[in-house]
């Protein structure tokens, strides 16, 4: 299995601009989690879905962003209009539901950075 | 509440040498301790986790943690630390608040520096 794949692995943008984050998570996973890192905060779980259906967006910083998970295989991390406090390292993790359910499978992370 | 603490923002350790990391817990009930690994510009490794039987968990790469429930502690450690070791370290707890869902609580993060 090719893992969890992100894209794009690095974005530069203007403030104001949309942005759009994709995720493929691994195939069989019934679980996917949107993370932001930032030196200041560390890691924050910014929502997850299970099957498909968003289960706890509370860590969603403001109305800018949002997430959709269309179908199994992708989902995707939007942030409109983009502000330079936005950049961070986003990462997607998968996981199977069930007793393995406690492990993630990480993305290697989308690099944005608003000027 | 369930939380985590990393207490050391960083470790330094020379090559050879036993490295440990530490991990404090707090949840209600039975703790799903996890810990993960951080590369340079990548995305988190899963290395080991606790959900019950032996106290002493073996992972990834030669590391094991200790649980010990009286002190509410989860240490990662590796005997023999090697210069390839040194990375972001993240101690994390199942939220039991969320039922079964797979959502971890990850503490803030431990930077290991092994030296040559």
């Amino acid at each position: 299995d090719a893992g969890v794949i992100q894209s794009p692995r690095h974005e530069v943008t203007e403030m104001g601009q949309e942005v759009t984050l994709r995720c493929k998570p691994i195939s069989g996973h019934d679980y996917l989690f949107w993370y932001r890192q930032t030196m200041m905060r560390g890691l924050e779980l910014l929502i997850y879905f299970n099957n498909n259906v968003p289960i706890d967006d509370s860590g969603m910083p403001e109305d800018r962003f949002s997430a959709k998970m269309p179908n199994a295989s992708f989902s995707t991390l939007k942030i409109q209009p983009s502000e330079p406090r936005d950049s961070a390292v986003y990462f997607c993790a998968s996981s199977f539901g069930g007793l393995g359910a406690d492990t993630q499978y990480f993305g290697p992370g989308t690099r944005l950075t608003v000027l | 509440a369930q939380s985590v603490a990393q207490p050391e923002d960083q470790v330094n350790v020379a090559e050879g040498n036993p490295l440990t990391v530490k991990c404090t817990y707090s949840v209600s009930g039975n703790p799903y301790l996890f810990w993960y690994v951080q590369y340079p510009n990548r995305g988190l490794q899963f290395l080991l986790k606790y959900i019950t039987g032996d106290n002493l968990v073996k992972g990834s790469y030669g590391f094991e943690a200790e649980f010990n429930k009286s002190q509410t502690s989860f240490h990662l450690k590796k005997p023999s630390a090697l210069v390839s070791d040194s990375a972001l370290y993240f101690c994390a707890v199942r939220d039991l608040g969320s039922g079964n869902t797979g959502k971890l609580i990850f503490g803030q993060g431990t930077t290991l520096q092994v030296k040559p």
